[in-house]
């Protein structure tokens, strides 16, 4: 069965100290891994796609990186604004229909 | 700023009432999405409409109505709906139905059924 896992589910840091929210994954066959932020009581906003091992995107602070079983999403030096919900999500190869199976999340938290 | 407009943005409705969400999307794309959030769950796919024509339906109940008008409009028809029901209804839009294709969502409509 196709499974995102993220973690941790919770992270609070304070203003610039840097770490990695993770996305590990089991699916059949990868065709794409976005991330998303998502604010309270907001839809989410795009953040990248990642379609092969070892490719790498960025973003402002934020940087994913993705391997054959998971995705990491660095935070450079974090401000109180990327204090959000990032959820990773995959598509998965073999169906024609777009289809994204979420994680339940990070809920990301920088103090001032 | 969202490409991908929905109203109303929140909603309270009691079990017997009918009532409608709709959504709008800018982008010129031809693929839209309806998703369910609930609190501590991940995002579950609801509908798939592709050049609207509906291309999936995740086993969704029949209390839960789509239409697609257009390429750009998308409703979610709601009735006799169950308090188990509440929870944040996304709207989303993508080039095409393809894998491949970034999905765009819009804000949300947050439901509460009473």
């Amino acid at each position: 069965e196709d499974q995102v896992t993220q973690s941790p589910e919770a992270l609070r840091l304070q203003e610039g100290e840097s770490s990695s929210l993770n996305c590990s994954y089991t699916v059949s066959g990868l065709r794409g891994l976005f991330w998303y932020r998502q604010d309270p009581g907001k839809g989410p906003e795009f953040l990248f796609t990642l379609y092969s091992a070892g490719e790498e995107k960025e973003k402002e602070r934020l940087k994913a990186t993705l391997t054959k079983k998971e995705s990491f999403l660095h935070i450079t030096a974090p401000k109180p604004e990327d204090s959000a919900t990032y959820l990773c999500a995959v598509q998965v190869d073999g169906g024609a229909t777009n289809k994204l199976i979420f994680g339940t999340g990070t809920l990301l938290a920088v103090q001032p | 700023e969202t490409g991908v407009t929905q109203t109303p943005r929140h909603l309270v409705m009691g079990m017997t009432n009918k009532k409608s969400l709709k959504c709008e999307q800018h982008l010129k794309h031809n693929a839209m999405y309806w998703y369910k959030q609930s609190a501590k769950k991940p995002l579950e796919l609801m509908f798939v409409y592709n050049f609207k024509e509906q291309t999936e339906n995740n086993s969704v109940p029949s209390r839960f109505s789509p239409e697609c008008p257009n390429s750009s409009h998308l409703f979610l028809h709601l009735h006799t709906l169950q308090p188990e029901d509440s929870a944040l209804y996304l709207c989303a839009s993508s080039h095409g139905e393809l894998s491949g294709n970034t999905i765009y969502f819009g804000e949300g409509s947050w439901l509460t059924v009473v």
